[in-house]
Protein backbone atom coordinates (compact mmCIF):
# COMPACT_ATOMS: atom_id res chain seq x y z
CA UNK A 1 0.00 0.00 0.00
CA UNK A 2 1.02 3.63 -0.93
CA UNK A 3 2.84 5.64 2.00
CA UNK A 4 0.71 8.42 0.97
CA UNK A 5 -2.71 8.74 -1.02
CA UNK A 6 -4.29 11.51 -2.20
CA UNK A 7 -8.32 11.37 -3.36
CA UNK A 8 -9.77 11.36 -5.78
CA UNK A 9 -6.80 11.34 -8.78
CA UNK A 10 -8.50 13.37 -10.80
CA UNK A 11 -11.03 15.45 -10.98
CA UNK A 12 -12.96 18.13 -13.17
CA UNK A 13 -15.60 20.68 -11.82
CA UNK A 14 -16.86 23.99 -13.13
CA UNK A 15 -16.18 27.90 -11.78
CA UNK A 16 -17.37 28.41 -8.53
CA UNK A 17 -17.82 25.17 -7.13
CA UNK A 18 -16.38 24.02 -3.69
CA UNK A 19 -13.93 21.44 -4.19
CA UNK A 20 -11.65 19.54 -1.46
CA UNK A 21 -8.88 17.05 -2.14
CA UNK A 22 -7.79 14.85 0.36
CA UNK A 23 -4.77 13.33 1.49
CA UNK A 24 -3.38 10.61 4.36
CA UNK A 25 -0.16 8.94 5.24
CA UNK A 26 0.20 5.68 7.18
CA UNK A 27 4.22 7.04 7.28
CA UNK A 28 3.78 8.57 11.15
CA UNK A 29 5.04 11.86 9.92
CA UNK A 30 4.18 14.74 11.81
CA UNK A 31 4.55 17.17 8.69
CA UNK A 32 2.33 17.85 6.08
CA UNK A 33 2.84 19.88 3.06
CA UNK A 34 0.30 20.83 -0.07
CA UNK A 35 2.06 21.59 -3.26
CA UNK A 36 0.75 22.84 -7.05
CA UNK A 37 2.71 22.42 -10.14
CA UNK A 38 1.94 24.23 -13.09
CA UNK A 39 3.97 23.87 -16.59
CA UNK A 40 7.63 26.10 -16.50
CA UNK A 41 6.67 27.18 -12.91
CA UNK A 42 7.75 24.14 -10.86
CA UNK A 43 6.08 23.35 -7.32
CA UNK A 44 4.85 25.69 -5.25
CA UNK A 45 3.70 25.77 -1.66
CA UNK A 46 0.40 26.33 -0.90
CA UNK A 47 -0.11 25.14 2.81
CA UNK A 48 1.73 23.65 5.26
CA UNK A 49 1.48 21.81 8.83
CA UNK A 50 3.75 20.99 11.51
CA UNK A 51 1.14 19.23 13.34
CA UNK A 52 -2.84 18.91 13.95
CA UNK A 53 -2.73 22.25 15.92
CA UNK A 54 -0.53 23.77 13.48
CA UNK A 55 -1.20 25.55 10.18
CA UNK A 56 0.80 27.90 8.07
CA UNK A 57 0.34 29.72 4.70
CA UNK A 58 2.88 28.89 2.45
CA UNK A 59 3.85 31.03 -1.14
CA UNK A 60 0.43 30.79 -2.84
CA UNK A 61 -2.62 30.70 -0.30
CA UNK A 62 -5.04 32.70 -1.39
CA UNK A 63 -8.40 30.74 -2.99
CA UNK A 64 -6.92 27.79 -0.98
CA UNK A 65 -8.10 26.74 3.03
CA UNK A 66 -6.99 23.77 4.83
CA UNK A 67 -7.64 21.19 7.27
CA UNK A 68 -5.64 18.90 9.57
CA UNK A 69 -8.44 16.16 11.15
CA UNK A 70 -5.38 14.19 12.40
CA UNK A 71 -1.65 13.55 12.47
CA UNK A 72 -2.62 11.43 9.42
CA UNK A 73 -5.00 13.28 7.18
CA UNK A 74 -4.64 16.82 5.53
CA UNK A 75 -7.31 18.36 3.33
CA UNK A 76 -6.92 20.92 0.71
CA UNK A 77 -10.28 23.11 -0.31
CA UNK A 78 -10.92 25.26 -2.53
CA UNK A 79 -14.29 27.24 -1.64
CA UNK A 80 -14.85 28.81 -5.41
CA UNK A 81 -12.82 27.34 -7.86
CA UNK A 82 -11.69 29.55 -10.66
CA UNK A 83 -9.81 28.52 -13.75
CA UNK A 84 -6.18 29.03 -12.95
CA UNK A 85 -6.50 26.70 -9.48
CA UNK A 86 -6.50 24.17 -12.77
CA UNK A 87 -3.33 22.36 -11.84
CA UNK A 88 -1.82 18.72 -10.48
CA UNK A 89 -1.86 19.45 -6.44
CA UNK A 90 0.34 16.93 -3.98
CA UNK A 91 0.79 16.53 -0.61
CA UNK A 92 3.58 15.43 1.06
CA UNK A 93 5.06 14.18 3.88
CA UNK A 94 8.36 14.53 6.39
CA UNK A 95 9.88 14.79 9.63
CA UNK A 96 12.00 17.67 10.88
CA UNK A 97 15.78 17.99 8.53
CA UNK A 98 14.78 14.89 6.84
CA UNK A 99 13.07 13.63 3.14
CA UNK A 100 9.92 14.66 2.21
CA UNK A 101 7.47 12.08 0.31
CA UNK A 102 5.12 13.02 -2.30
CA UNK A 103 1.73 11.29 -2.89
CA UNK A 104 0.71 10.41 -6.35
CA UNK A 105 -1.01 13.72 -7.13
CA UNK A 106 -4.43 14.90 -8.19
CA UNK A 107 -5.18 16.50 -11.81
CA UNK A 108 -7.72 18.97 -11.00
CA UNK A 109 -9.46 20.86 -14.41
CA UNK A 110 -11.57 24.06 -13.59
CA UNK A 111 -13.71 24.60 -17.16
CA UNK B 1 15.14 35.98 -2.22
CA UNK B 2 15.72 32.29 -2.27
CA UNK B 3 15.81 30.73 -5.51
CA UNK B 4 16.64 27.24 -6.77
CA UNK B 5 17.64 27.33 -10.75
CA UNK B 6 18.31 24.19 -13.19
CA UNK B 7 19.50 24.53 -16.22
CA UNK B 8 19.30 23.46 -19.01
CA UNK B 9 15.51 22.57 -19.08
CA UNK B 10 16.05 19.57 -21.22
CA UNK B 11 18.96 17.41 -21.96
CA UNK B 12 18.76 14.38 -24.67
CA UNK B 13 21.91 12.10 -24.03
CA UNK B 14 22.51 8.52 -25.94
CA UNK B 15 22.14 5.54 -24.15
CA UNK B 16 25.54 4.43 -22.39
CA UNK B 17 27.11 7.85 -21.66
CA UNK B 18 27.45 9.36 -17.93
CA UNK B 19 25.48 12.57 -17.47
CA UNK B 20 25.12 15.43 -14.86
CA UNK B 21 22.50 17.63 -13.97
CA UNK B 22 23.07 20.76 -12.29
CA UNK B 23 21.44 22.82 -9.84
CA UNK B 24 22.11 26.43 -8.17
CA UNK B 25 20.78 27.80 -5.24
CA UNK B 26 21.33 31.75 -4.24
CA UNK B 27 21.60 31.13 -0.54
CA UNK B 28 24.56 28.97 1.05
CA UNK B 29 22.92 28.24 3.86
CA UNK B 30 20.66 25.84 3.24
CA UNK B 31 19.88 22.59 5.64
CA UNK B 32 19.33 19.99 2.94
CA UNK B 33 18.97 19.48 -0.51
CA UNK B 34 17.08 17.01 -2.36
CA UNK B 35 16.83 15.31 -6.10
CA UNK B 36 13.11 13.71 -7.10
CA UNK B 37 12.16 12.12 -10.59
CA UNK B 38 9.11 12.72 -12.21
CA UNK B 39 7.75 10.51 -14.67
CA UNK B 40 5.28 12.00 -16.92
CA UNK B 41 1.91 13.10 -15.22
CA UNK B 42 2.86 10.87 -11.49
CA UNK B 43 4.17 11.62 -8.54
CA UNK B 44 8.02 12.75 -6.92
CA UNK B 45 9.75 9.80 -6.16
CA UNK B 46 12.93 10.66 -3.94
CA UNK B 47 16.26 9.96 -5.07
CA UNK B 48 18.73 11.20 -2.72
CA UNK B 49 18.82 13.24 -0.28
CA UNK B 50 22.42 15.57 1.11
CA UNK B 51 22.29 17.06 4.35
CA UNK B 52 24.46 20.26 4.78
CA UNK B 53 27.16 18.80 6.43
CA UNK B 54 27.56 16.68 3.74
CA UNK B 55 29.73 16.47 0.54
CA UNK B 56 27.68 13.55 -1.72
CA UNK B 57 25.72 11.22 -1.51
CA UNK B 58 25.35 7.85 -3.60
CA UNK B 59 22.50 5.33 -4.82
CA UNK B 60 23.14 3.08 -7.00
CA UNK B 61 23.86 4.48 -10.50
CA UNK B 62 23.24 8.00 -8.98
CA UNK B 63 25.91 10.61 -6.97
CA UNK B 64 24.72 13.79 -6.12
CA UNK B 65 27.10 16.25 -4.92
CA UNK B 66 26.80 19.36 -3.00
CA UNK B 67 28.87 22.67 -2.85
CA UNK B 68 27.45 25.03 -0.32
CA UNK B 69 29.78 28.14 -1.15
CA UNK B 70 29.08 27.96 -4.68
CA UNK B 71 25.42 27.57 -4.09
CA UNK B 72 25.70 24.43 -6.41
CA UNK B 73 24.73 20.60 -6.58
CA UNK B 74 24.96 18.44 -9.18
CA UNK B 75 22.96 14.66 -9.98
CA UNK B 76 25.73 12.31 -11.82
CA UNK B 77 23.67 9.41 -13.21
CA UNK B 78 26.16 6.66 -14.51
CA UNK B 79 25.74 4.38 -17.67
CA UNK B 80 22.34 5.32 -18.26
CA UNK B 81 19.49 3.70 -19.68
CA UNK B 82 16.43 4.83 -21.47
CA UNK B 83 14.56 4.24 -18.13
CA UNK B 84 16.06 7.01 -16.43
CA UNK B 85 14.52 9.52 -18.96
CA UNK B 86 12.55 11.74 -16.61
CA UNK B 87 12.16 15.15 -15.38
CA UNK B 88 14.71 15.45 -12.51
CA UNK B 89 14.08 17.89 -9.93
CA UNK B 90 16.34 19.46 -7.37
CA UNK B 91 14.79 21.15 -4.31
CA UNK B 92 16.28 23.16 -1.20
CA UNK B 93 15.16 23.31 2.48
CA UNK B 94 16.75 26.55 2.96
CA UNK B 95 16.34 25.92 6.69
CA UNK B 96 12.68 26.81 7.27
CA UNK B 97 11.49 23.07 6.55
CA UNK B 98 9.96 23.98 3.38
CA UNK B 99 11.15 23.09 -0.04
CA UNK B 100 11.94 25.46 -2.53
CA UNK B 101 11.60 23.87 -5.91
CA UNK B 102 14.07 23.96 -9.49
CA UNK B 103 11.58 23.92 -12.75
CA UNK B 104 13.59 20.67 -13.09
CA UNK B 105 15.54 18.68 -16.29
CA UNK B 106 13.69 16.77 -18.45
CA UNK B 107 15.84 14.29 -19.53
CA UNK B 108 15.71 11.55 -22.59
CA UNK B 109 18.02 9.20 -23.15
CA UNK B 110 17.91 7.90 -26.86
CA UNK B 111 18.02 3.97 -27.07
Amino acid sequence: DADVTQTPRNRITKTGKRIMLECSQTKGHDRMYWYRQDPGLGLRLIYYSFDVKDINKGEISDGYSVSRQAQAKFSLSLESAIPNQTALYFCATGTWGNEQFFGPGTRLTVL
Amino acid sequence: KQEVTQIPAALSVPEGENLVLNCSFTDSAIYNLQWFRQDPGKGLTSLLLIQSSQREQTSGRLNASLDKSSGRSTLYIAASQPGDSATYLCAVNFGNEKLTFGTGTRLTIIP
